[in-house]
């Protein structure tokens, strides 16, 4: 089965430039997630969805990002526009239900912007 | 608020053994996690720990402490592969029920 896709791996984009991530969870996974992970840091949490409700996004810078999960199987991370600080890498993550202690990622959007 | 403390860095030798501290502060408590990644891959899941003890898996073991609100991953035999970074996590019991992660520690094995 395969696990948790994301694409683009990698993007490169000038700033004030719109960016859009996308992914794909494990089939059955009713809860997904969108991390953002700096370098050296631990990923950090942007959205959650259950199904496709976005539930907790209290991080999720809105003036320029959003996110969406239609039919609450696939989702889409949007940047719009971006700056020199949102480079970095976007996880996606998904798990069985809120509560579920092991999260399954993908390996990561990375994003540079110039 | 959560907050997690680990050493930022560790160095071992090939088949000796290494443990990962990770102290806590979280407003609610509900299990800590451990997560290994390795440099441009996706963080795994390793361990999790409800209850105070020690969970072994193979050559890695985490043990809880929460009187403490203390716990560590014991990798042992360790090899070349093992050279990855290591993020333990807390998922809080306020609500969000969100998984809350360390900033790191970053292993290098060395032969």
């Amino acid at each position: 089965e395969a696990g948790v896709v994301q694409s683009p791996r990698y993007k490169i984009i000038e700033k004030k430039q719109p960016v859009a991530f996308w992914c794909n969870p494990i089939s059955g996974h009713n809860t997904l997630y969108w991390y953002r992970q700096n370098l050296g840091q631990g990923p950090e949490l942007l959205i959650r969805y259950e199904n496709e409700e976005a539930v907790d996004d209290s991080q999720l810078p809105k003036d320029r990002f959003s996110a969406e999960r239609l039919k609450g199987v696939d989702s889409t991370l949007k940047i719009q526009p971006a700056e020199l600080g949102d480079s970095a890498v976007y996880l996606c993550a998904s798990s069985l239900g809120p509560g579920a202690n092991v999260l399954t990622f993908g390996a990561g959007s990375r994003l540079t912007v110039l | 608020g959560q907050s997690l403390e680990q050493p930022s860095e560790v160095t071992a030798v090939e088949g000796a053994i290494v443990q990962i501290n990770c102290t806590y502060q979280t407003s609610g408590f509900y299990g800590l996690s451990w997560y290994q990644q390795h440099d441009g891959g996706a963080p795994t899941f390793l361990s999790y720990n409800g209850l105070d003890g020690l969970e072994e898996t193979g050559r890695f073991s985490s043990f809880l402490s929460r009187s403490d609100s203390y716990g560590y991953l014991l990798l042992q035999e360790l090899q070349m592969k093992d050279s990855a970074s290591y993020f333990c996590a807390v998922r809080d019991n306020t609500g969000a029920n969100n998984l809350f992660f360390g900033t790191g520690t970053r292993l290098t094995v060395i032969p």
